[in-house]
């Protein structure tokens, strides 16, 4: 099945600063990745997704790449603010295309 | 935009009881919705994948007798954790999709305690 790899684990930046988190998947069928920020107690929560028939998507701070040949995506958080400060997950579909499979998670921490 | 809903939002029951958490979609159909498991610091893990009117598919290593799946309607599928131990302690978080290739929504997620 699926396995998608997240990192690092933890990262820490200045306001300001840029935040980049990358992700690796191991089936090359899946066809769908979303970005979700959680906060503490709470529900993850869709900031960003991607196809494979995409390469790059942005939306004001937040952009997502996708290298298909190489089987990982990344996210690319500019201009951070404290409220950014979450655990985020990438994920990917597995073999039947519907289910997600999560990475570990990044916690990420934006000191002001 | 589509809103997933989950009920109750936290729970406390007794070893060996049971209890049910309700995901409802709220504005579209929900031809298929998942269930996963949250340990503290840890990521997502899927549990069942259920599409309205079928048997669920249950994730390796999930007991489908002590975690009951029903999907009887496009917006609601329940979750119900049989003879519930202190190990079933966790976070139950469901999502919804109208189908294979639509955006996948996340309830707000369910705190179970099991005493």
């Amino acid at each position: 099945g699926e396995n998608v790899e997240q990192h690092p684990s933890t990262l820490s930046v200045q306001e300001g600063d840029s935040a980049v988190i990358k992700c690796t998947y191991s089936d090359s069928a899946s066809n769908y990745f979303p970005w979700y920020k959680q906060e503490l107690g709470k529900g993850p929560q869709l900031i960003i997704d991607i196809r494979s028939n995409v390469g790059e998507k942005k939306d004001q701070r937040i952009a997502v790449t996708l290298n298909k040949t190489a089987k990982h995506f990344s996210l690319h958080i500019t201009e951070t603010q404290p409220e950014d400060s979450a655990v985020y997950f990438c994920a990917a579909t597995n073999q039947a295309g519907t289910a997600l499979i999560f990475g570990k998670g990044t916690t990420l921490s934006v000191s002001s | 935009g589509a809103v997933v809903s989950q009920h109750p939002s936290r729970v406390i029951c007794k070893s060996g009881t049971s209890v049910k958490i309700e995901c409802r979609s709220l504005d579209f159909q929900a031809t298929t919705m998942f269930w996963y498991r949250q340990f503290p610091k840890q990521s997502l893990m899927l549990m069942a994948t259920s599409n309205e009117g079928s048997k669920a598919t249950y994730e390796q290593g999930v007991e489908k007798d002590k975690f009951l799946i029903n999907h009887a309607s496009l917006t609601l599928s329940t979750l119900t954790v049989t003879s519930a131990h202190p190990e079933d302690s966790s976070f139950y978080i469901c999502s919804a999709s109208a189908g294979a290739g639509n955006t996948i929504y996340f309830g707000e997620g369910s705190w179970l305690t099991v005493v």
